[in-house]
């Protein structure tokens, strides 16, 4: 499968402060990336539909002022959590779609986010 | 929109024992159906994936699962479990006529005594 990278693994921070998470593809380019939030023994909540070059599509219920997903090259998209509250903590994890071809993604380590 | 339901939250079996996972979708159109692991500490693995043809679908590890279009299932099996298929199992469906995004069901927690 393919490889893909998130950074940080594992960040904790203040709440009122803004974090940024990074996913890189390194296979592949990736005209679309995934996010998604996953709560303690729960599963995969998509978040966001990040596209190269354009604004991300966002799921019903979730903030886009809040997460702000900016997908500026074709190997790379980064959600930024504005003003971080203790109730955002949580692991993301991104996913990458191939560019072409079957709908097949891969997925990240996932970050860990946790907000004192 | 697509859902995908997951009917066993906690499985416990012991070694060497059969096992079946159940998943049903809810789409009226053509699907890709996906089952993932996640294994203690471990990132999101892709176990196997269905997209067209025989619907039995061998995946690694000795993982099989059959799509069953009449009933909406796509259940997971394997015929004998060892204690490092540990981990965590999540049914995945995307409406392959609509959109790309893949949306998961809430996850199988599988624990093999040894």
């Amino acid at each position: 499968g393919a490889v893909v990278s998130q950074h940080p693994s594992w960040v904790i921070c203040k709440s009122g402060t803004s974090v940024k998470i990074e996913c890189r593809s390194l296979d592949f380019q990736a005209t679309t990336m995934f996010w998604y939030r996953q709560f303690p023994k729960q599963s995969l909540m998509l978040m966001a539909t990040s596209n190269e070059g354009s604004k991300a599509t966002y799921e019903q219920g979730v903030e886009k002022d809040k997460f702000l997903i900016n997908h500026a090259s074709l190997t790379l998209s980064t959600l930024t959590v504005t003003s971080a509250h203790p109730e955002d903590s949580s692991f993301y994890i991104c996913s990458v779609r191939r560019t072409s071809g079957i709908n097949e993604q891969f997925f990240g380590p996932g970050t860990r986010l946790t907000v004192l | 929109a697509q859902s995908v339901s997951q009917h066993n939250h906690h499985v416990i079996l012991s070694e060497a024992a059969s096992l079946e996972l159940g998943c049903n979708y809810s789409y009226g159109g053509t699907v890709n159906l996906f089952w993932y692991v996640q294994y203690p500490g471990q990132h999101l693995q892709l176990l196997l994936k269905y997209f067209s043809g025989d619907p039995l679908v061998k995946g690694i590890k000795g993982f099989e699962a059959e799509f069953i279009k009449s009933k909406f299932s796509f259940n997971l099996r394997k015929p004998s479990v060892q204690w490092s298929d540990t981990a965590e199992y999540f049914c995945a469906v995307n409406a392959r006529d609509r959109d790309d995004k893949i949306i998961f069901g809430k996850g199988t927690r599988l624990h093999i005594l040894p």
